[in-house]
């Protein structure tokens, strides 16, 4: 069976500060690990994947994810917060047919 | 491409009401789930379809039923709603399960049951 531990459901920062959002995975299978984004009253959208081919992920605005399999960690990172990132952010892990979610974060970006 | 469509976007409902919301894909995608989202709990699980004809339970599946009759289609029912239906449900496809198969999600139905 795996699991997906998504650390702090809540992670405020300031616009154009580091954002990090954590997640961890256990698994007795490779994984496959999703980042995506839900912005306000809309469904979730894709912002990267990993699928082994590269450690570190880049997606879309800006987002990227390392994998650390010494660490069983995926975290999402950001160089500098934007006040359009406000949004829910889910980890997710698709190494069985159907994915295991994380509770999700909601990142708060303040002026 | 239109994506993952949901109808309706809203509903209130009574106690004990039924309703159907329905999910279209037009991806030509195997896979179909229902989820729901409750402030605090994440994602769940209520049904899923891993082909036409086929649909499975979930971990929240107790006051829904399911239907995929048709591949790009998948319906879910509640035959007697009750105010802990609440929540907002997505619908998402996927062209096959596992591994590197990314999610594709509707944009919810937002349902109340008074």
């Amino acid at each position: 069976a795996q699991s997906v531990t998504q650390l702090g459901s809540h992670v405020s920062v300031s616009e154009g500060a580091l954002v990090l959002l954590r997640c961890n995975y256990s698994s007795s299978v490779p994984p496959y690990l999703f980042w995506y984004v839900q912005y306000p009253n809309q469904g979730l959208q894709l912002l990267l994947k990993y699928t082994s081919a590269a450690t570190l992920v880049k997606g879309i605005n800006g987002f990227e994810a390392e994998f650390k399999k010494s660490e069983t960690s995926f975290h999402l990172t950001k160089p500098s917060a934007h006040m359009s990132d406000a949004a829910e952010y889910f980890c997710a892990f698709g190494g069985s047919y159907i994915p295991t979610f994380g509770r999700g974060t909601s990142l708060i970006v303040h002026p | 491409n239109a994506g993952v469509t949901q109808t309706p976007k809203f509903r209130v409902l009574k106690t004990g009401q039924s309703m159907t919301l329905l999910c279209a894909q037009d991806m030509n995608h195997e896979y179909m789930y229902w989820y729901r989202q409750d402030p605090g709990m994440g994602l769940r699980l209520i049904h899923y379809s891993v082909g036409e004809g086929t649909t499975a339970k979930g971990e929240v599946p107790d006051g829904y039923n399911v239907s995929r009759l048709k591949k790009q289609n998948f319906l879910l029912g509640l035959e007697s709603a009750a105010p802990s239906q609440t929540s907002v449900y997505f619908c998402a496809s996927s062209y096959l399960g596992g591994q590197d198969y990314e999610q594709y999600f509707g944009p919810g139905t937002r349902l109340t049951v008074t």
